[in-house]
């Protein structure tokens, strides 16, 4: 495929257990983000990878959520201890690089259950 | 990042032509005006995007206001799956500042009636 793929799909986990969620962007494509999109609601930024830069982790809302890109392509998000509030759709995007008219693409996204 | 404003919804009929408006009255020389949609149950999925100029593409058309106050977005013969909603965003081609990431507001909810 040639779009952005998400993994898992779906994840139910109980409250205080760790989740990752992976993301394949594009290939080539050197600019990686995340969003969280909990339900009814708008989307949140949370980081971003641009080449071998220092990521943007301004909109992590909490020091239990990080993230990390290997090499440059695949990106894992974790949630460690989660909590109910946590539970949304995580979506990651990818564009080729960082001008204003790079399109970027979305995953179709995790979507989180905390219970 | 300037902002924007759009109506919460709007409602338009199968095969008729949807204009969304954009306000974007405090936009700079340097803002792009993207257009992404999003699907129910899905990502946000591009849509278009311009500057200066109007824009036209397969999805959609993008008219710009002379003085970029304002933009409208056409689809020309909505369809059932044009039900989304829409997000009108501006990302400053300036250097400095974080115009590397989109910053989403409510958007509009198109409604199409069959």
């Amino acid at each position: 495929g040639a779009g952005v793929s998400q993994s898992p799909s779906n994840k139910v986990t109980e409250k205080g257990k760790d989740v990752e969620l992976r993301c394949d962007p594009i290939s080539g494509h050197t600019a990686l983000y995340w969003y969280r999109q909990s339900l009814g609601q708008g989307l949140e930024f949370l980081i971003y990878f641009q080449g071998n830069s220092a990521p943007d982790k301004s909109g992590l809302p909490s020091d239990r959520f990080s993230a990390e890109r290997t090499g440059g392509s695949v990106s894992t998000l974790t949630i460690q201890r989660t909590q109910q509030e946590d539970s949304a759709v995580y979506l990651c995007a990818s564009s080729l690089g960082t001008y204003p008219g790079n399109t970027i693409y979305f995953g179709e996204g995790s979507w989180l259950t905390v219970v | 990042d300037a902002k924007t404003t759009q109506p919460n919804s709007m409602e338009s009929n199968e095969e008729e032509p949807v204009h969304l408006p954009c306000n974007h009255s405090t936009i700079s020389g340097t803002d792009y005006i993207h257009w992404y949609r999003q699907l129910p149950s899905q990502g946000p999925e591009y849509v278009i995007h311009g500057l200066t100029s109007n824009v036209n593409n397969r999805m959609a058309s993008l008219a710009i206001a002379e003085d970029r106050k304002s933009s409208t977005l056409i689809l020309h013969r909505a369809t059932l799956r044009d039900a989304a909603v829409y997000y009108c965003i501006l990302r400053d081609m300036g250097s400095g500042g974080s115009n590397y990431k989109l910053t989403f507001g409510k958007g509009t909810l198109l409604t199409v009636n069959p």
